[in-house]
């Protein structure tokens, strides 16, 4: 595997579901996000880890819950979630967290539908 | 705070039509500037990118160049083919923080 994979590919739950996305970086990068693309609206970033500490949280619901237990793995774990947390769900990561180092090397998304 | 806005799509061209995408920005200093490009069931790819006034990042066939004096960072292409539909993210990132700065996105749809 090269470059940054994702897995669900797909994934459809109900509201009262706990499922978790995973996330894999192959890049040998320090740092990790997670973003929310909704259709008609810009990316929103959720998440951001440095070398395995989060450092951003951008007032997510508490319904989604990251875990990043190693500079190559993240986790966005999921539950209760509402009709409008469906959108595509986009991991990145970049070498570093600052200077020229702010490059996001993108995942190819899992689709999430909340029914 | 900083901020980038894009040309609103669709942008619906012809086949080896020359195509440009709007990209303004608004920072202090000299940020770094990215295109990236989203094909259709994908992820965001890197395009191109430049890190210092004037200059030019190119890619593919498709460039844009850092203009300091107009805060832009049009993206350009002398023939788009219809493997070019896509959409496209402009985004601004600065030395001191992880964060990249998106513009909303510009859908490309190429005809035959």
């Amino acid at each position: 595997e090269t470059g940054v994979t994702q897995t669900p590919r797909h994934l459809v739950m109900g509201m009262t579901n706990k499922k978790s996305l995973k996330c894999e970086q192959h890049l040998g990068h320090n740092a990790m996000y997670w973003y929310k693309q909704s259709a008609k609206k810009p990316l929103e970033l959720m998440f951001v880890y440095s070398l395995e500490e989060r450092v951003e949280n951008n007032s997510v619901p508490s319904r989604f819950s990251p875990e990043c237990p190693n500079s190559s793995h993240l986790f966005l774990h999921l539950h209760t979630l509402q009709p409008e947390d469906s959108a595509l769900y986009l991991c990145a990561s970049s070498p570093g967290t600052s200077g020229t180092n702010n490059e996001q090397f993108f995942g190819p998304g899992t689709r999430l539908t909340v029914l | 705070g900083d901020s980038v806005t894009q040309m609103e799509g669709p942008v619906t061209l012809s086949e080896e039509a020359f195509l440009t995408i709007n990209c303004t920005y608004t920072a202090t200093g000299y940020p770094s500037l990215f295109w990236y490009v989203q094909y259709p069931g994908e992820g965001l790819q890197l395009l191109l990118k430049a890190t210092k006034a004037d200059d030019k990042g190119s890619n593919k066939g498709f460039e844009a160049t850092y203009r300091k004096e107009t805060t832009s960072f049009h993206l350009e292409k002398g023939s788009v083919q219809v493997s070019d539909s896509a959409v496209y993210f402009c985004a601004l990132g600065r030395d001191s923080n992880y964060q990249l700065i998106w513009g909303a996105g510009t859908k490309l749809i190429i005809k035959p």
